[in-house]
Formats: structure tokens, sequence, C-alpha cells
């Protein structure tokens, strides 16, 4: 069965039209990720929750936002989906330990986001 | 130059044989994943290494520390063990950001 499903599994937006993206895990892991990948590059780290706890990347353009509002659901916002923004989104799941010792990742299927 | 390097970027391989993708790193770790992805597909974690040795089905990972290097091993190859095979590391005391290398694009054929 699997632990960390991502939905939908295909999203087509318009452009400049607000898309949600959701997680959900059933492994009860405390940190949760936001991944943007492009075609034939590596996925690209956009946020993280450590519990409660939300972590930008620098980097990361304001027109992404994100929510937890439990351990077990995280959503992606994009406000204003640019042509540029369209991506496989990958969301992942850990448990970290005592020590932050980190423990494996699970990724879900991801979703292929089109920005028409 | 990134921190992460693989090689071979391209890997052409017929089915049966012993297949080996390597990984160099320049940074201090304190995990190294392999990951497995297919076209289009989501990322499957295979394996998680900060010493040693792991051994699953057909698939071995091996990392050595000292040189900061990892090996991904697959026995027996099939095709439907072609994909994308990515080495990603984490730096010590971080739950976040995972370094990753440009990914090995491995085809299996019969």
């Amino acid at each position: 069965d699997a632990m960390v499903i991502q939905n939908p599994r295909y999203q087509v937006t318009q452009f400049g039209k607000p898309v949600t993206l959701s997680c959900s895990q059933t492994l009860n892991h405390n940190v949760m990720y936001w991944y943007q990948q492009k075609s034939s590059q590596a996925p690209k780290l956009l946020f993280h929750y450590y519990d409660k706890d939300f972590n930008n990347e620098a980097d990361t353009p304001d027109n992404f936002q994100s929510r937890r509002p439990n351990t077990s659901f995280c959503f992606l916002d994009i406000r204003s989906p640019g042509l540029g923004d369209a991506a496989m989104y990958l969301c992942a799941t850990s448990r970290l330990g005592q020590g932050l010792s980190n423990e494996k990742l699970f990724f879900g299927s991801g979703t292929q986001l089109s920005v028409l | 130059k990134n921190e992460v390097e693989q090689s071979p970027q391209n890997l052409t391989a017929q089915e049966g044989e012993f297949i080996t993708i390597n990984c160099s790193y320049s940074v201090g770790i304190s995990a190294l994943h392999w990951l497995q992805q297919h076209p289009g597909g989501g990322i499957v974690s295979l394996f998680m290494l900060s010493s040693g040795k792991k051994k699953h089905g057909r698939l071995i990972a091996t990392i050595n520390i000292q040189e900061k290097h990892s090996s991904l091993h697959i026995t027996a190859s099939h095709p439907r063990d072609s994909a994308v095979y990515i080495c990603a590391v984490l730096p010590p005391g971080t739950a976040s950001k995972l370094t990753f290398g440009t990914g090995t694009r491995l085809q299996v054929t019969l």
C-alpha cells in the first residue's frame, strides 16, 4: 500500500490560476518535503516541515507556499503559476530521530503539473 | 564541479549483466541515498547508507566514507531495472537539504 500519496497524479492549470497539490502520509513521519523536478534535472528542494516548523529554501520563489495542517497532510500552493513552473512536484517524508539522525526517505509518486 | 558526481551518466546493458554505478562526493555527510526513478514516475528510495554495505534482492550498495565513494550494483540485470539511478547525500545535522547527483540513466535490453 502506498505510504506517501500525492494527488492528483497529473494537474493542468492555466497561467496565473492558483493551484494546490496535496500530499498525505500514513507513516507518521515528522518531516515532510516538497521538491520540484524539471525534465532531466535533479529534484530541487522547495521547503520542508519539521513537525510544524516551516523551513523555506532561500531560492524558493514567493509564488510557492505550503501548509501542513496536521502530521499526515501537506499542501503545496502555487499562487500564480507561470509557464516555468511546469514540472514534476515530489513530496517526501522521513523521520528525524534523536541526535538529528535522519532515516530513510519515502517519496510519493509525484504530481506532474502542466501550465497552459 | 558538482559536490556529488555519478558515473557513468548513461549505461546500456544486456539482460543478465552485472551493473555498477558509482557515486563520489566531496562534502561531509551523515548519510547517502540511492534512489530510483522510472520515466515520468516518482522516486523510490532504494537504500540509505552511512557505512558498510546493504543488500536488497539483486541490489547491493556499498559506501567507503574515507574515500567518499559509494557504488550501486545490480546483479542479473533485467529490463525492468531500466530507470534513472540517483545518488544523494545528506549533510550532517540537518533534516533537509539532500544534494543530488546528476543521475545515471540505465537501459537494460533483452
